[in-house]
């Protein structure tokens, strides 16, 4: 069965600092990967995603996250983190079908990002 | 493109009691899941609605119905209301060619 698990439920940064944050997963094949933001009682908004080549992958308000297959992995990062970035981040893994992202999604427990000023 | 549309977005139900919940999905996508998000965790995967038919589910009781019209849209049914069924419950579509769900605001269901 396939499993998310984000070892940090909480982090502390200050603002301008680097972010780093970690994502393993556990799954049959090559999944689907996915890095979502989640400000308090909204919806999930989508920050990028990871499907096949360039195991480096860039998504919106400056995150990227690597790929690595050895250590089944994903982790977010960020090197300069603003005020507007606290909220909970959640990793995702679905299935690699056949080039489609149907099937559900799993998600992690989410990590809850704090900025200081 | 107004995305992806959940209504209502909040809610008082009592125990034992029915409640349905509707979803929009973006203009495009022809697939529709349901989620539960439970208070400080992430999201549970509950159904997922194609071609009006249910595709795929997740490990709920069968408590938790739904159904997806000809265009599109769905619903999500939950019967004999829990206090434990208490939750956000989002809405996430998607198509052939979307990598990636796109997810609503959410209905937050509260049990009393």
């Amino acid at each position: 069965a396939q499993s998310v698990t984000q070892p940090d439920i909480h982090i502390t940064v200050s603002e301008g600092a680097s972010l780093e944050l970690r994502c393993n997963y556990s799954y049959g094949a090559t999944p689907y990967l996915f890095w979502y933001v989640q400000s308090p009682g909204q919806g999930l908004q989508l920050l990028l995603k990871y499907f096949s080549g360039d195991t480096l992958v860039q998504g919106i308000k400056g995150f990227e996250a690597e790929f690595k297959r050895s250590q089944s992995s994903f982790n977010l990062r960020k090197p300069s983190v603003h005020w507007s970035d606290a909220a909970e981040y959640f990793c995702a893994v679905g299935p690699n079908a056949g080039g489609t992202s149907y099937g559900k999604l799993t998600f992690g427990q989410g990590t809850i990002l704090t900025v200081h000023p | 493109d107004a995305g992806v549309t959940q209504s209502p977005t909040h809610l008082i139900k009592t125990r034992g009691q029915q409640v349905t919940l509707r979803c929009s999905p973006k203009s495009g996508h022809d697939t529709v899941s349901w989620y539960q998000q439970a208070l400080g965790q992430g999201p549970q995967f509950i159904f997922q609605y194609y071609e009006e038919e249910e595709r795929q589910r997740g490990n709920f009781p069968d408590r938790f119905s739904g159904h997806q019209f000809p265009n599109y849209s769905s619903e999500l049914n939950v019967n004999a209301l829990l206090l434990g069924d208490s939750a956000l419950y989002l809405c996430a579509s998607s198509d052939a060619g979307v990598r990636g769900a796109f997810f609503g605001q959410g209905t937050r269901l509260t049990v009393v």
